[in-house]
């Protein structure tokens, strides 16, 4: 089964700096898709970014980036020129790209609460 | 509206009750899931339907029971419930499996 582990449960960056959440996972699948999702407080989960396994460019959307290390089974993700509306709970989520039982299983991690300072 | 909406936002029941969670997607999509969202713990799937058939239960207790009529639609019905299922739900859609997941507010849900 597989695992995704993010280490941070809180963090916190000044408005316009840059922080890095981490996120590692374990699979024995070398195809699969990994995903962050953001959840502002008391407000609806949104996909920030998704990530093919088998693309080696990091994605990228806007002030958000990826760092993918395949080998390393590392996601992290950083958010450049933080605002105050990235204040939310951060979740990296896994999901195999293989079809069969569980393939549309999102297995999530603990999340990470990120602070933005004024 | 847009996306994926739920209702009731905030419910409160008593471990007698029954009652039901309703999540509807506007996004033309075939797979609909429930997620519970508890403090501290991962968000745990509980069920997952494709084209309006059940495709999965992930060891869910029998006091949850969901219903799919429809491709658009999904209830999560609730009865005897335990405070321990205190929890937000989520409710999700996505086009097909493997394609992103798409979610909904939560209904927050409070057993007595």
């Amino acid at each position: 089964a597989q695992t995704v582990t993010q280490s941070q449960p809180e963090m916190s960056v000044q408005e316009a700096e840059t922080v890095t959440l981490s996120c590692t996972y374990d699979t024995s699948e070398n195809n699969y898709y990994l995903f962050w999702y953001k959840q502002p407080p008391s407000r609806q989960m949104i996909l920030v970014i998704r990530q093919e396994a088998y693309k080696q460019q990091n994605a990228t959307e806007n002030r958000f980036s990826v760092n993918f290390q395949k080998a390393a089974k590392s996601f992290s993700l950083k958010i450049s020129d933080s605002q105050l509306g990235d204040t939310a709970m951060y979740f990296c989520a896994f999901m195999s790209a293989y079809s069969g039982a569980g393939s549309y299983q999102l297995t999530f991690g603990k999340g990470t609460k990120l602070s933005v300072i004024p | 509206e847009t996306g994926v909406t739920q209702t009731p936002r905030h419910l409160v029941m008593g471990m007698t009750n029954k009652k039901s969670l309703k999540c509807e997607q506007h996004l033309g999509h075939n797979a609909m899931y429930w997620y519970k969202q508890s403090a501290k713990k991962p968000l745990e799937l509980m069920f997952v339907y494709n084209f309006k058939e059940q495709t999965e239960n992930n060891s869910v207790p029998s006091r949850f029971s969901p219903e799919c009529p429809n491709s658009s639609h999904l209830f999560l019905h609730l009865h005897t419930l335990q405070p321990e299922d205190s929890a937000l739900y989520l409710c999700a859609s996505s086009q097909g499996f493997q394609e992103t997941q798409y979610f909904g507010p939560g209904t927050r849900l409070l057993v007595l």
